[in-house]
């Protein structure tokens, strides 16, 4: 069965500082990544998704930067951290035209 | 309003009543899904409803989709506290390749 994990599970990190935040699926293969994140009490906002290694696309734009260096590896990555850049970050994969299936989360709080 | 939007924002119920929610939604799609969220954790996927399919059922869970209307409906039958949770409807757009769009979620309380 497949099996997506994210970590770390919570983050506190301070403004201007970097960020690595990484999803890894198990038992799939080439499936479609996403990372979203969701404010307090809303809906999700897609970030990224990729159909593919090395394949990114870019839904807004902001300092978030995310990469696919293997097939079941999605990361998330900031150079410089906004305080805006607090909340709840998701991965999810699926494949095509399927149900998306998410990880645990990350809880990002930017003092 | 955004694809796919959920009425009512929030819904409290007594333990064994059935609860509605209601999504909207703009573009022609491939399929609508609903998921669950527990406070604090990751989603989780309900039912799959395709463009062609007008009701499904999964245990307590009955939706239904109107194409015609752009919109879908989540029953909960004889909803449990276990039930309470956020619920967020989210379409696969046709052109709209491989991403969902979602709602804002409804927050049902089921009361013991």
């Amino acid at each position: 069965s497949q099996t997506i994990h994210q970590w770390p599970a919570t983050l506190v990190q301070p403004v201007g500082s970097p960020l690595s935040l990484e999803c890894t699926v198990e038992g799939t293969s080439n499936p479609n990544l996403y990372w979203y994140r969701q404010a307090a009490g809303r809906g999700l906002q897609l970030l990224f998704y990729s159909v593919g290694i090395g394949q990114i696309s870019s839904e807004v734009p902001q300092n978030l930067s995310a990469s696919r260096p293997q097939d079941r590896q999605f990361i998330l990555s900031s150079k410089k951290l906004l305080l805006s850049d607090s909340g709840f970050y998701l991965c999810a994969w699926s494949e095509v035209k399927s149900a998306q299936y998410f990880g645990p989360g990350t809880r990002l709080t930017v003092l | 309003s955004q694809q796919g939007e959920e009425d009512p924002q929030a819904l409290s119920i007594q333990e064994g009543e059935n609860a509605t929610m209601n999504c909207s939604y703009k573009t022609s799609i491939n399929n609508l899904q609903w998921y669950r969220q527990n406070s604090g954790r990751g989603l989780v996927h309900l039912i799959l409803i395709r463009s062609n399919e007008r009701e499904k059922h999964s245990g307590r869970l009955r939706v239904t989709l109107d194409t015609s209307k752009k919109s879908s409906s989540l029953l909960i039958t004889a909803s449990r506290a276990a039930d309470t949770a956020s619920y967020f409807c989210a379409t696969d757009a046709i052109t709209a390749g491989n991403k969902l769009t979602f709602g804002g979620g409804t927050r049902v309380l089921v009361k013991p």
